[in-house]
């Protein structure tokens, strides 16, 4: 149980184009979604949370109108990478919160996106 | 400030040899401690997670180790395996309401056979 999907695994896209990456939480209801980068050899750090019908919060310097977050359901939460440029080539990675239960402190990561912006 | 430090940050140990790796952390309201094996280019994968009033946790062949004192953790790894190669990161969380993780940059173990 609690696994975490993230589609695509990899994308190449031009430089000014947009990005969408999906993460859904396959087998229980994530009521907060948080979306990570992490570049090589370095440790995940986090761009925003997002709670299931509201807007996301962003951490210091990471820009709201560049990475927009979109939480529309309980399962899925989208990252839209919005005229990428190549320093945006990272490592993305999501993870999801379940909602209720002994496990609500616990978060469970997707497999992570690799995204090169050529 | 609210860190989270591991060493060494990178290790070599041969196939079936034990090790252990090294955390210590000043992050407060202290939550949870958590320890996550990484594969390359894969998401964090949980091993282990302890509260404040847990001391150890054994998942398998980990052990993790929790001394919320002295605010240091520690992971052994036994009999280890050539599958046991990934970087293995430190996550403390924070209680602030809604538990914020700090994670450590990770100890990067290669097993060699």
């Amino acid at each position: 149980g609690a696994v975490v999907s993230q589609h695509p695994s990899w994308v190449i896209c031009k430089s000014g184009t947009s990005v969408k990456i999906e993460c859904r939480s396959l087998d229980f209801q994530a009521t907060t979604m948080f979306w990570y980068r992490q570049f090589p050899k370095q440790s995940l750090m986090l761009m925003a949370t997002s709670n299931e019908g509201s807007k996301a919060t962003y951490e210091q310097g990471v820009e709201k109108d560049k990475f927009l977050i979109n939480h529309a359901s309980l399962t899925l939460s989208t990252l839209t990478v919005t005229s990428a440029h190549p320093e945006d080539s990272s490592f993305y990675i999501c993870s999801a919160r379940p909602g209720q239960g002994v496990s609500s402190y616990e978060q469970y990561f997707g497999p992570g996106t690799r995204l090169t912006v050529t | 400030k609210n860190q989270v430090e591991q060493s060494p940050q990178s290790l070599i140990i041969l196939e079936g040899k034990n090790c252990t790796l090294q955390c210590n952390y000043t992050v407060s309201p202290f939550s949870n401690l958590r320890w996550y094996k990484q594969d390359t280019g894969r998401g964090p994968v949980s091993l282990t997670i302890m509260t404040f009033s847990e001391n150890t946790k054994s998942n398998g062949r980990y052990t993790a180790t929790l001394d919320a004192d002295t605010k240091q953790s520690s992971l052994h790894i036994t009999a280890s395996q050539l599958s046991d190669s990934a970087s293995y990161i430190c996550v403390v969380s924070r209680n602030t309401g809604f538990q914020k993780l700090v994670f450590g940059t990770g100890t990067r173990l290669l097993v060699s056979p």
